[in-house]
């Protein structure tokens, strides 16, 4: 079946770092970009950052920029977010996704197979 | 930025009823190939968001007939035929012509009667 399956996450202090992980399987990892979406408590999807399939273009939301940093494994089939100094408007589920996209050179992005979520808390 | 607004931001339906969501954007979302990038997304209870909806009005794989999208340039309209009781949650459009950002609308919680 393909999935997405996403570890890490927790609970965090102000101003801490986390590393979110998703693990792809049965699908042609590198063929894809891979997208980071958030979802705070009660409130709507915010895009987070996406990555194209050959880890050549990396795009993130201005809420993020210059704090998290978007990576890919093509070889482990890995995704991954590094959030470094996070604020406690961070608080969100964290989901991970598939493009039906390579790159975003061209418009037409939509995300066919999500992992589970992770609940990322940032608290003091 | 572009940004997505739906309405209504909740609604009842009886089962077998039809229903309507509305997606208005800042911007027309027609690109100059003549496609218009916009879709529709549903966030079940409890569960991740799945694909409906793309480019407007293609249905994603697996997704029942009874769902249909439509709509060009700034105004986009989800439709669900006779609304079943797992149709139940949040539906979000996004938009995918100007990225980054990529922009979601608001959501509109679909409920049964």
């Amino acid at each position: 079946e393909v999935q997405l399956l996403q570890s890490g996450g927790g609970l965090v202090q102000p101003g801490g770092s986390l590393r979110l992980s998703c693990a792809a399987s049965k699908f042609p990892f590198a063929s894809y970009a891979m997208t980071w979406v958030r979802q705070a408590p009660g409130k709507g999807l915010e895009w987070v950052s996406t990555l194209s399939g050959g880890a050549e273009s990396a795009y993130y939301a201005d809420s993020v920029k210059g704090r998290f940093t978007i990576s890919r494994d093509n070889f482990k089939n890995m995704l991954y977010l590094q959030m470094n100094s996070l604020r406690v408007e961070d608080t969100a589920v964290y989901f991970c996704a598939k493009d039906i996209l390579n790159n975003w050179d061209d418009p037409g992005a939509a995300f066919d197979i999500w992992g589970q979520g992770t609940l990322v808390t940032v608290s003091s | 930025d572009i940004v997505l607004t739906q309405s209504p931001v909740s609604l009842a339906v009886t089962p077998g009823e039809p229903a309507s969501i509305s997606c208005r954007s800042s911007q027309s979302l027609v690109h100059s190939n003549g496609y218009n990038y916009l879709d529709w997304y549903v966030q079940k209870p409890g569960k991740s968001p799945q694909l409906l909806i793309y480019v407007a009005s293609n249905r994603a794989s697996g997704v029942p007939d009874r769902f249909s999208g439509s709509g060009s340039g700034t105004d986009f309209t989800l439709k669900i035929s006779r609304v079943e009781a797992e149709d139940v949650g949040v539906y979000y459009c996004m938009q995918a012509l100007q990225t980054p950002p990529l922009t979601f609308g608001g959501g509109t919680k679909v409920e049964i009667k």
